[in-house]
């Protein structure tokens, strides 16, 4: 089955520092990324979804300027919390849709974040 | 808003079949049911999904109503490793525009 490989699965950091989290899609091309956060015994939320050569699509309440998406080819996203507070400390999940309409998407194993 | 609604959670016995009930009332023809499940700290695994036929793949089945205002996940020999949150999603055609709900959480007994 498709793979998508989240990086790094765990970072602690000191508040105000950036963090970058890798999304890629191993085996497809993906034509839409998606990232998600997901809150300790909440589901997941959508942040943002980017299409490859394109900006963001960013939800209603999700600063664009603190977390910065970049889709630059087709397997390959990252997202960019800058200037990282405790109250950004999540779970924070990518997902890659390929070329084919109907596919699924296909999700990361997720990254915990920290901020101290 | 999720567009699907789900019973919180559910138990199983290990062994037995694990049946996982889907409301979708207000699907539109062109959407799919997806369903995913998570794994605590982990990312959500892909299971299945359909349009108006019934599905089978080597992890689970899909039923849908006629209708298609429900659906049902039916694993048929559930494991202590099939222990989840299962979710049940309805999207267009493009497998984008996820809204996840609550989900069920399926707890399988020994």
């Amino acid at each position: 089955g498709a793979v998508v490989s989240q990086h790094p699965s765990w970072v602690i950091c000191k508040s105000g520092t950036s963090v970058k989290i890798e999304c890629r899609s191993l085996d497809f091309q993906a034509t839409t990324m998606f990232w998600y956060r997901q809150f300790p015994k909440q589901s997941l939320m959508l942040m943002a979804t980017s299409n490859e050569g394109s900006k963001a699509t960013y939800e209603q309440g999700v600063e664009k300027d603190k977390f910065l998406i970049n889709h630059a080819s087709l397997t390959l996203s990252t997202l960019t919390v800058t200037s990282a507070h405790p109250e950004d400390s999540s779970f924070y999940i990518c997902s890659a849709h390929g070329q084919l309409s109907n596919q699924p998407q296909h999700f990361g194993d997720g990254t915990r974040l920290s901020i101290l | 808003d999720a567009k699907t609604t789900q019973p919180p959670s559910m138990d199983c016995a290990e062994g037995r079949a694990a049946n996982l009930p889907c409301n979708h009332s207000t699907i539109s023809g062109n959407e799919y049911v997806y369903w995913y499940r998570q794994i605590h700290s982990q990312g959500p695994q892909y299971i299945i999904h359909g349009l108006k036929n019934n599905e089978t793949n080597e992890m689970a089945s899909l039923i849908i109503t006629e209708d298609r205002k429900s659906s049902t996940l039916i694993l048929p020999h559930a494991t202590l490793r099939d222990t989840a949150v299962y979710y049940c999603i309805s999207s267009d055609n493009y497998g984008q525009n996820f809204v996840f709900g609550p989900g069920t959480r399926l707890s399988v007994l020994p």
